[in-house]
């Protein structure tokens, strides 16, 4: 089945760094992934669609410039948190389909973010 | 109104029960439905996915979506402790389109 590798599964940063999360795409190709950001005991909240080779298309009151997001390529891509802050610290998650099978989108295991 | 409703529980069963989760949603265009397991700190699981309304088992679990009433439905038969987990509603206008979730139901199978 499809599978979905993120990295790093954990990592601390200091205040005023920035962190880079991967996304990849194992045996298949996407042109189209998603970031999500979910808080402890709540669902997921979609931060931004990474489409292949073009800008990423941000949900409302994500901001853009802190949440960079490259998809440079059809099984990888990164989400660079700017200048973290620890109100960013939280649970990041991406997601992929396979657009050669018929079922649905494949997660990530996730990123858990601490700024310290 | 959430597009999606889903009570957030915790539920609470003893081992062997059957448990019945469910949403609702109000966007009649929503054609695509999933259910997905999230265990504590780790990424969402993909249970089960489906198209329009029916019903689709794969082992202890059936996934039921009525479109009529807008109503979404995951049983889980003789559940195990291990099915202990937030069990999460999906669903999309397309294969291809954003999931909107629904806020996630906490279940505790107890031994």
């Amino acid at each position: 089945g499809a599978v979905v590798s993120q990295h790093p599964s954990r990592v601390i940063c200091k205040s005023g760094t920035s962190v880079k999360i991967e996304c990849r795409s194992l045996d298949f190709q996407a042109t189209t992934m998603f970031w999500y950001r979910q808080f402890p005991k709540k669902s997921l909240m979609l931060m931004a669609t990474s489409n292949e080779g073009s800008k990423a298309t941000y949900e409302q009151g994500v901001e853009k410039d802190k949440f960079l997001i490259n998809h440079a390529s059809l099984t990888l891509s990164t989400l660079t948190v700017t200048s973290a802050h620890p109100e960013d610290s939280s649970f990041y998650i991406c997601s992929a389909r396979d657009p050669t099978v018929g079922s649905g989108y494949t997660f990530g295991s996730g990123t858990r973010l601490t700024v310290v | 109104q959430k597009e999606v409703e889903q009570d957030p529980g915790p539920l609470s069963v003893p081992e062997g029960a059957i448990v019945s989760l469910n949403c609702t949603y109000s966007n009649s265009a929503f054609q695509y439905f999933m259910w997905y397991r999230q265990y504590s700190r780790k990424g969402p699981e993909l249970l089960m996915y489906t198209y329009s309304s029916g019903n689709k088992e794969d082992g202890r679990f059936t996934a039921q979506v009525d479109k009529s009433s807008k109503y979404i439905s995951l049983f889980i038969r003789d559940s195990q402790p291990s099915d202990s987990a937030t069990y999460l509603c999906a669903t999309s206008v397309d294969s291809s389109y954003k999931l909107i979730f629904g806020s996630g139901t906490r279940l505790l199978v107890r031994p």
